[in-house]
């Protein structure tokens, strides 16, 4: 099946810092690559929707200039928190593949960010 | 609006069978996803239903009604490997999915 992979898969850093995340898809090319975030026993939080050569797509509510997303080629996305704090502390973790059709998100590792 | 609803936590005995129910409302439907997720790791994709009726997959099975916005997994001869969340996924009418806090699944032996 189809692989994503997530890095690093745990960060813990000081307040004030900023994190990048990268999301490559190993074996197909990804127009379109997802951010989630999840807290603890809640559900998945959609942030952005990534686009190869464009722009991201944010959700409400999520600003942009915290979370910075690039997605440079159709195999690599990466999501920035910058200048991390204590309530960013979360599990994110991105997904590739889905789109039109029967095709499914397949997601990478995650990534479990611990602000102190 | 959009929204699933599932029971939020259902236990189960090893070597038995589990149904978990979802029922959807979305704007548009373009198919329905089950996903798996255990504790601390990320969702991995199960199954994908689009036309009602049955899709069997080994050990776990997935039905759809499109008319009455309802979808269930069924899973056989449970193992206690199966202990996870099940989230179902209905894909709108712009393809997103639509994500609820899904069932929290607990076997016991």
């Amino acid at each position: 099946g189809a692989v994503v992979s997530q890095h690093p898969s745990w960060v813990i850093c000081k307040s004030g810092t900023s994190v990048k995340i990268e999301c490559r898809s190993l074996d197909f090319q990804a127009t379109t690559m997802f951010w989630y975030r999840q807290f603890p026993k809640q559900s998945l939080m959609l942030m952005a929707t990534s686009n190869e050569g464009s722009k991201a797509t944010y959700e409400q509510g999520v600003e942009k200039d915290k979370f910075l997303i690039n997605h440079a080629s159709l195999t690599l996305s990466t999501l920035t928190v910058t200048s991390a704090h204590p309530e960013d502390s979360s599990f994110y973790i991105c997904s590739a593949g889905g789109g039109q059709g029967s095709q499914p998100q397949h997601f990478g590792d995650g990534t479990r960010l611990s602000i102190l | 609006g959009q929204n699933i609803d599932q029971p939020t936590e259902m236990t189960a005995t090893e070597g038995a069978i589990v149904q978990i129910n979802c029922t959807y409302q979305t704007s548009g439907f373009n198919g329905l996803f089950w996903y798996q997720q255990h504790a601390g790791e990320a969702p991995t994709f199960l199954s994908y239903n689009v036309l009602d009726g049955l899709e069997e997959k080994g050990r776990f099975s997935s039905f759809l009604s499109r008319s009455k916005g309802y979808s269930y997994l069924l899973l056989k001869e449970l193992q206690m490997k199966d202990s996870a969340s099940y989230l179902c996924a209905p894909s709108d009418s712009n393809y997103q999915l639509i994500w609820g806090a899904g069932t929290k699944l607990i076997i016991k032996p």
